[in-house]
Order: structure tokens, then sequence, then C-alpha cells
């Protein structure tokens, strides 16, 4: 079965600067999508940014931007000149497309913004 | 609409009492899943229609948990004789066609389910 781990359940980031969110998940597919969500006190869960695993190409979206290391499994989330609109859970998730049809999600993240 | 609703957005209930939680998707979409997210947790993956047909229904975590979907659009998930490990949000999310790439969830903001 897949996995999502996210080691950091807390990261706090001074306003305008740049911070780094943490995923590693564990699959044997060789082709998936993965995600990263955020998750502000509404609880409405909006997709921040995706990767297809076939693109060696790391996605981004305006601030936000991945590392995507296909062989060492890891997909990390890069938020640049933080705001404080940033704040909220980030969830971290595989889906295979192929298999089961559920998101696999990691516990999250809880971001921090001091400004 | 505009978006996925889901009503209520906050329901206590007790111990052993049955509860509805409702789904309306954004009009158009197809596919419907239902996540489940304990405090502190990530999402649980529940059940997923496609049209009115639930081809997975793998991640209900028992069978006091059921799910409908009528007319391809409103979804309600029921939960029969509820217990305090049934505490959680219970999201939901709809999609153009089946997941994919290209064809992302929208989620709603979800139902917090107390049960005292």
């Amino acid at each position: 079965a897949q996995t999502v781990t996210q080691s950091q359940p807390e990261m706090s980031v001074q306003e305008a600067e740049t911070v780094t969110l943490s995923c590693t998940y564990d699959t044997s597919e060789s082709d998936y999508y993965l995600f990263w969500y955020k998750q502000p006190p509404s609880r409405q869960m909006i997709l921040v940014i995706r990767q297809e695993a076939y693109k060696q190409q790391n996605a981004t979206e305006n601030r936000f931007s991945v590392n995507f290391q296909k062989a060492a499994k890891s997909f990390s989330l890069k938020i640049s000149d933080s705001q404080l609109g940033d704040a909220a859970m980030y969830f971290c998730a595989y889906y295979s497309g192929g298999g089961a049809d559920g998101l696999t999600f990691g516990k999250g993240t809880h971001l921090i913004i001091q400004p | 609409g505009a978006g996925v609703s889901q009503s209520p957005s906050n329901k206590v209930t007790e111990k052993g009492k049955d509860v509805e939680l409702r789904c309306d998707p954004i009009s158009g979409h197809t596919a419907l899943y239902w996540y489940r997210q304990s405090l502190g947790q990530g999402l649980e993956f529940l059940i997923y229609f496609q049209g009115n047909s639930a081809p997975d229904k793998s991640g209900l975590p028992s069978d006091r948990f059921s799910a409908e979907r009528t007319g391809g659009s409103v979804s309600t998930l029921t939960i029969q004789r509820t217990q305090q490990e049934d505490s959680a949000v219970y999201l939901c999310a709809s999609s153009r066609d089946r997941h994919s790439y290209n064809s992302p969830l929208h989620f709603g903001n979800g139902t917090r389910l107390t049960v005292t």
C-alpha cells in the first residue's frame, strides 16, 4: 500500500521569507501523480500544485514550486515570499490513477507565518 | 453551483443515533468522493461515486457507514448507531470526470461531526 509521510507537524516562517515543506512517499508504481493541498480554517481543501511522476521538470505555480526527486521518492513544496494568507495546514497527497480511486494523504504540516 | 456544498456545517449527536451528511457537487461533475479527516490526521478515503454507482466502497470503515447518490448529483453519507470514534470532519469532493491529473478534485467545506 502507498504511504505518504510529512515529517514536520509544524513549521514557522517570517513573512516574505522562503519555507520548504517536506514530503516522502512509498510506492511500487512507476507512473503516478503528486499533489499539495492547502487547508485554511474554513476546512476547504485547495489544490496548490500538482506533479506528474513521468515529468522530470519541477512544477511551479507563481510563488509555489516543488522539488520532485523520483528516485528518492521525495516531493517537497517551496513557498517563496511567504504571505500571511499562506498560513494553513498543508497536505501532500499521492494518486496512482489506475489503482484505488482515492488519494492517499499525509498527516499534514501546520504552517505559521510570523508578521 | 459555484462550488461543492455540504450540510450541515456542524453536527452534534448522541452516541447511538443515526446521522445523515449531505453533499451537493458542482453541477455537471460526474465523480464524487467522500473523505474523513480525524483530529490531527490526514484525509482518509471512504467511497467514490461515478454517476450513481459506487465502484469503490473499500474505504468505508464499517457496515454502519453507507452512502448513496441519486440523479447523478446529491450524495448522502449515513452513519448508523454513531460511536465516539466517528467524530471527525467529513469532506466531500467532486470532479468533472473520474479524478485524474487533468480532472482535479474540488472540495467542500466539510461537516464537523461530534458524537457525545
